[in-house]
């Protein structure tokens, strides 16, 4: 059963950082990992898409990376701001299209 | 503007007293499917549908109904809720291609109250 874990499940840090968010998963028969962000109580807003074939997906001051046979994937933020403080959501999707998701890192980014 | 709509946002209701979750997406997606939210359980999948007419239980079926007889439309009902399916749900669609799906979209939810 493909389980996935987030890490840390919170952090905390000061505006201008980068960081590492961390999500990992047990069955390396993925078709794609997707990164979400979620505002408290609101949707899920998708960041970043990484095909299984791919190892690395950019968009703005975001950068995913995906390793299959380590079952690793992590979500890079580049000069981290204010409006980033949100909850970040790691799903990878199985045969059927169903998303596993991981329990979530809620980021707070101090001014 | 390419977009999942849900409605309602809010919803408070009556143990027992039928109710139905709209969901509408307008990028002509095969793939839909139905999520709900609680605290410490994450988002946990409700039931999908592959295409029109195909529909099928995901890992919390029990209590819910669904059906797809247009691609745009996968409403999600409820014959008889209960105050366990108090919850903040999803609705998300996908493009479904060789067999993959490439990215999902996400409704902006629907937190529903059963008393």
């Amino acid at each position: 059963k493909q389980e996935v874990t987030q890490i840390p499940a919170a952090l905390s840090v000061p505006e201008g950082e980068n960081l590492v968010l961390n999500c990992s998963f047990t069955d390396s028969a993925i078709y794609n990992l997707q990164w979400f962000r979620q505002d408290p109580g609101k949707g899920l807003t998708s960041l970043l898409l990484i095909q299984s074939s791919q190892r690395e997906q950019t968009s703005g001051r975001l950068n995913a990376s995906l390793d299959k046979s380590s079952g690793r994937s992590t979500l890079y933020i580049a000069a981290s701001q204010p409006g980033d403080s949100a909850t970040y959501l790691c799903a990878v999707s199985s045969n059927t299209g169903k998303l596993i998701f991981g329990q979530g890192t809620t980021l707070q980014v101090k001014p | 503007e390419a977009q999942v709509t849900q409605n309602p946002r809010y919803l408070i209701t009556v143990t027992g007293k039928k109710l139905t979750v709209t969901c509408s997406q307008n990028m002509n997606h095969e793939y839909m499917s139905w999520y709900r939210q609680d605290p410490g359980l994450g988002l946990r999948q409700i039931y999908y549908s592959m295409n029109v007419e195909v529909t099928d239980k995901g890992d919390v079926p029990e209590g819910y109904k669904v059906s797809r007889k247009e691609k745009r439309n996968f409403p999600l009902i409820l014959e008889s809720p209960s105050p366990n399916q108090t919850s903040l749900y999803f609705c998300a669609s996908s493009f479904r291609g060789r067999g993959e799906n490439y990215g999902y979209t996400f409704g902006s939810g629907t937190r529903l109250t059963v008393v």
